[in-house]
């Protein structure tokens, strides 16, 4: 079964770091997604990718994150200056053209 | 937003029991799909729902995609200790590249 791979599962940064979070997504899926679940909340949804932009991102979504897809296969969200309240896990997903969302397992990032 | 009002919001039920949850909104959605999510997991999919009134079956697990395009509901047959964990409905509002929309979840504790 393909699967969508998210590295790392968890990452620990201070206040203010860059962090860089990774997603492979499956091999011939065309559309890519970021969400964050933040502790004992809803799956929300960030920002979504489609032939090398974003075509979708929410509020959330503001001047501190970015997304690229550097090559054919790597997926990423950066996040310029971390605050507390980025605390949380970040779900890549990806799809092919129905709606067969594949989600990853999640990196959990934890702002100190 | 849209957004989507699920309920219970938790369940305790002894195994073998029959469990029932569902979702509402206020908009219609195109379709309708339910994830269940284990501790440190991304959410998998269980169910998919494309067509208002479909009755899709995936084992002990059934969902159905309102005929209004405005609820669903999931029901789980015959409890099982591995049913534990979080389900999520989520919809999507329109046909595209639309992001999806998650309910708040449904937290499933079953009682051997």
């Amino acid at each position: 079964e393909p699967e969508v791979t998210q590295t790392p599962s968890h990452q620990v940064t201070q206040m203010g770091q860059e962090v860089i979070l990774r997603c492979v997504p499956i091999s011939n899926h065309l559309y890519f997604y970021w969400y964050r679940q933040i502790l004992g909340q809803k799956v929300e949804f960030l920002v979504s990718f489609y032939n090398n932009e974003i075509s979708e991102k929410s509020e959330i979504f503001d001047d501190q994150f970015s997304v690229e897809r550097p090559d054919g296969s790597n997926f990423t969200l950066k996040i310029r200056s971390t605050k507390l309240e980025d605390s949380a896990m970040y779900f890549c997903a990806s799809r092919d053209n129905g709606y067969g969302y594949t989600f990853g397992s999640g990196t959990r990032l934890t702002v100190v | 937003g849209q957004q989507l009002n699920q309920s219970p919001q938790s369940m305790f039920i002894q195994e073998g029991e029959d469990v029932s949850m569902n979702c509402t909104s206020s908009s219609i959605f195109n379709t309708w799909l339910w994830y269940k999510q284990e501790p440190g997991e991304g959410p998998v999919l269980l169910i998919a729902l494309y067509k208002a009134g479909e009755l899709t079956s995936n084992g002990r697990l059934t969902a159905q995609f309102g005929i209004t395009r405005k609820d669903s509901f999931l029901n789980i047959s015959a409890s099982i200790p591995s049913d534990v964990g979080i389900y999520f409905c989520a919809g999507q509002p329109n046909s595209g590249n639309t992001p999806l929309v998650f309910g708040k979840g449904t937290r499933l504790s079953v009682i051997a």
